[in-house]
């Protein structure tokens, strides 16, 4: 069975940094390329960022792009996502999410929630 | 910015039919968007229904189909079940970027 499970989230302070993580498991996770997406409270989902199995490919949304930073640990079966100078509008549920193929993406976590706010 | 639209809400009776649709600001969608769809009930994560426009995954009711609609992508509902009550959510891909839509919540009544 496929587990994603996300963990790091918590209570930060705008420009602070956290870093999520995602456990994998019941599946060979080199195989897949995986996602972060967040949903702010009441709103709807939001992509933030994907990276290829390999990790030769990487791609962000304008809202992240030079502040957060995903990776993955293919020998760790895990995924990452550094944020940096955080801001109120980051404050979400950051879900990571597998892709069964490039364009299509099946499985998601329950997600992690990032608060921040001073 | 891509901005892809959705129906922000809709309500359909026990029993009916209801179609959602997916539109983007870059022109008609089409299956090179691979549009993907999505459920989500308060509470919980979201759950992959429809891929690749109109490809069920094996655990995605037979009510369930999607399609192209007048330059739309489109998730279609036939003989709603009061569970279906919930939002729901295109995906498009834009080569290495993907944009969600700002989900339809659907009322069973």
């Amino acid at each position: 069975e496929v587990q994603l499970v996300e963990s790091g989230g918590g209570l930060v302070k705008p420009g602070g940094s956290l870093r999520l993580s995602c456990a994998a498991s019941g599946f060979t996770f080199s195989s897949y390329s995986m996602n972060w997406v967040r949903q702010a409270p009441g709103k709807g989902l939001e992509w933030v960022s994907s990276i290829s199995s390999s990790s030769s490919y990487i791609y962000y949304a304008d809202s992240v792009k030079g502040r957060f930073t995903i990776s993955r640990d293919n020998a760790k079966n895990s995924l990452y996502l550094q944020m940096n100078s955080l801001r109120a509008e980051d404050t979400a549920v950051y879900y990571c999410a597998r892709d069964d193929l490039p364009t299509v993406t099946t499985s998601w976590g329950q997600g992690t929630l990032v608060t921040v706010s001073s | 910015q891509t901005v892809v639209t959705q129906e922000p809400s809709l309500t359909v009776s026990p029993g009916g039919t209801v179609t959602l649709t997916c539109a983007s600001s870059t022109g008609a969608v089409t299956s090179g968007y691979y549009p993907n769809w999505f459920q989500q009930k308060p509470g919980q994560a979201p759950r992959a229904l429809i891929y690749s426009t109109s490809n069920k995954h094996s655990w995605t009711p037979a009510r369930f189909s999607g399609s192209l609609l007048g330059g739309k992508a489109a998730l279609t509902l036939s003989g709603v079940q009061p569970e279906d009550e919930a939002e729901y959510y295109c995906l498009l891909y834009y080569g290495g970027a993907r944009v969600f839509g700002g989900g339809t919540k659907l009322t069973v009544l």
